[in-house]
């Protein structure tokens, strides 16, 4: 068990441009979750996948963000034209099914700071 | 909709000296709930859960929490804080059934600990 990792673990981009993030959950998990984490706030939800399915997306998540997890196993989130409002730590955590579905597993996540 | 609000942003403490941080959810039946803890730079770990059965629940590094029904209360607890419990805690609620599987939680208090 090598915990949930994610890359990069800090990207600084410019406004307009696009940016992906990867995470790799724990192996044998299969919900997957993406969270963001602003100053002073917790974790807020994006969306979450089961198995390659994404369950449901936040009515917070413009359509400028995109999450994929194609065979069920990497997830990747994508921010197109990226504006200063999302700045960010980008959290990706992951789950046992339920009932121990609650309990997720975090990687330490992705900083993205917009210019 | 579920939620959590942790009353308490910053609480600071003398080394040794007993914790208390507050937590007080709303869900329309018995939820699951946890507590979180990040430390500056890490992922967020897990420090204890609630699913069912006895209200009172160990965690790691010596904490618990008392699951109060009446209260819609899940407060965190330590009786002898060490300068290693400087961090930032999370309570966190999620749905007791299987289906849909969204934690919620709440804004963070931050622990401070001073000799």
């Amino acid at each position: 068990d090598t915990g949930v990792s994610q890359d990069p673990r800090h990207k600084i981009t410019k406004r307009g441009q696009n940016v992906t993030f990867r995470c790799d959950p724990i192996s044998e998990h299969n919900r997957l979750y993406w969270y963001r984490q602003t100053l002073g706030q917790g974790p807020e939800f994006l969306t979450y996948f089961q198995n390659e399915a994404q369950l449901e997306k936040s009515r917070l998540l413009s359509d400028r963000f995109s999450a994929e997890r194609p065979k069920g196993s990497f997830s990747t989130l994508e921010i197109q034209r990226t504006e200063q409002g999302d700045s960010a730590m980008y959290l990706c955590a992951s789950s046992l099914p339920d009932p121990k579905a609650g309990e997720l597993f975090f990687g330490e996540g992705s900083r993205l700071t917009v210019l | 909709a579920q939620s959590v609000t942790q009353p308490d942003i910053h609480i600071t403490v003398s080394e040794g000296a007993s914790l208390e941080l507050r937590c007080n959810y709303s869900y329309g039946a018995t939820p699951y709930l946890f507590w979180y803890v990040q430390s500056p730079g890490q992922g967020l770990q897990l420090l204890l859960k609630y699913f069912s059965g006895d209200t009172l629940v160990q965690g790691i590094k010596g904490f618990e929490a008392e699951f109060k029904r009446s209260q819609s209360s899940f407060n965190l607890r330590k009786p002898s804080v060490h300068w290693s419990d400087a961090a930032e805690y999370f309570c966190a609620v999620g749905p007791n059934s299987g289906g849909y599987q969204k934690v919620t939680f709440g804004t963070g208090t931050k622990l401070q600990v001073i000799p």
